[in-house]
């Protein structure tokens, strides 16, 4: 099956730090790459859609100046926290997808951002 | 009313039984529909996509969909211990370019 990489899987950091999160599709070309939050014992929530080439689009209530998304590549998605404070600590996970692949989405194994 | 609706659960079923996992959408334009099992700390997996009206089986796990009635459903035969873990339902949107995940049924299968 289709593989997604994400990098770091975990991440310690002081408030006020910037942290990039990297989401990679190993063995297909990723059309669309997706970007999810995830609080303790709550459902997923999306935060963008990105397309390879263009700006992300958000979901309402994410803040793009916030939440950077660069989709640099049909394999290679980025999502930067900037300035990030504890109400950031989160599960954030990545999906990817292609219309090859019947728009199925596969999922990174997710990072975990714990901000001090 | 949400788009995708699941029972929260938890859903508890002993080892051996078959459990069952509802779901009901809004958008009747959707076409295909994916279920992902997600462990508890851990990002969600694909069990099994269905895209036509009727039963998909594949192994333990058999879909279910009626689109006339925005239903489908995932069945987990002789459920085990390791099959404990939150079910998603996401029907893919109506550009086809975008799953809406159901919040999830927590299934809890006792020894």
């Amino acid at each position: 099956g289709a593989v997604v990489s994400q990098h770091p899987s975990w991440v310690i950091c002081k408030s006020g730090t910037s942290v990039k999160i990297e989401c990679r599709s190993l063995d297909f070309q990723a059309t669309t790459m997706f970007w999810y939050r995830q609080f303790p014992k709550q459902s997923l929530m999306l935060m963008a859609t990105s397309n390879e080439g263009s700006k992300a689009t958000y979901e309402q209530g994410v803040e793009k100046d916030k939440f950077l998304i660069n989709h640099a590549s049909l394999t290679l998605s980025t999502l930067t926290v900037t300035s990030a404070h504890p109400e950031d600590s989160s599960f954030y996970i990545c999906s990817a997808s292609d219309r090859g692949l019947g728009e199925t989405q596969y999922f990174g194994p997710g990072t975990r951002l714990l901000v001090l | 009313q949400k788009e995708v609706e699941q029972n929260s659960g938890p859903l508890s079923v002993p080892e051996g039984a078959i459990a069952s996992l509802n779901c009901t959408y809004s958008d009747r334009v959707s076409q295909s529909f994916f279920w992902y099992r997600q462990y508890s700390g851990k990002s969600p997996e694909l069990i099994m996509s269905i895209y036509s009206n009727g039963d998909k089986e594949d192994g333990r796990f058999t879909a279910q969909l009626n689109k006339a009635s925005q239903y489908v459903s995932l069945l987990i035969r002789d459920s085990q211990p390791s099959d404990s873990a939150t079910y998603l339902c996401a029907p893919l949107n109506n550009a086809g370019n975008m799953l809406t995940f159901g919040g999830g049924t927590r299934l809890m299968v006792k020894p």
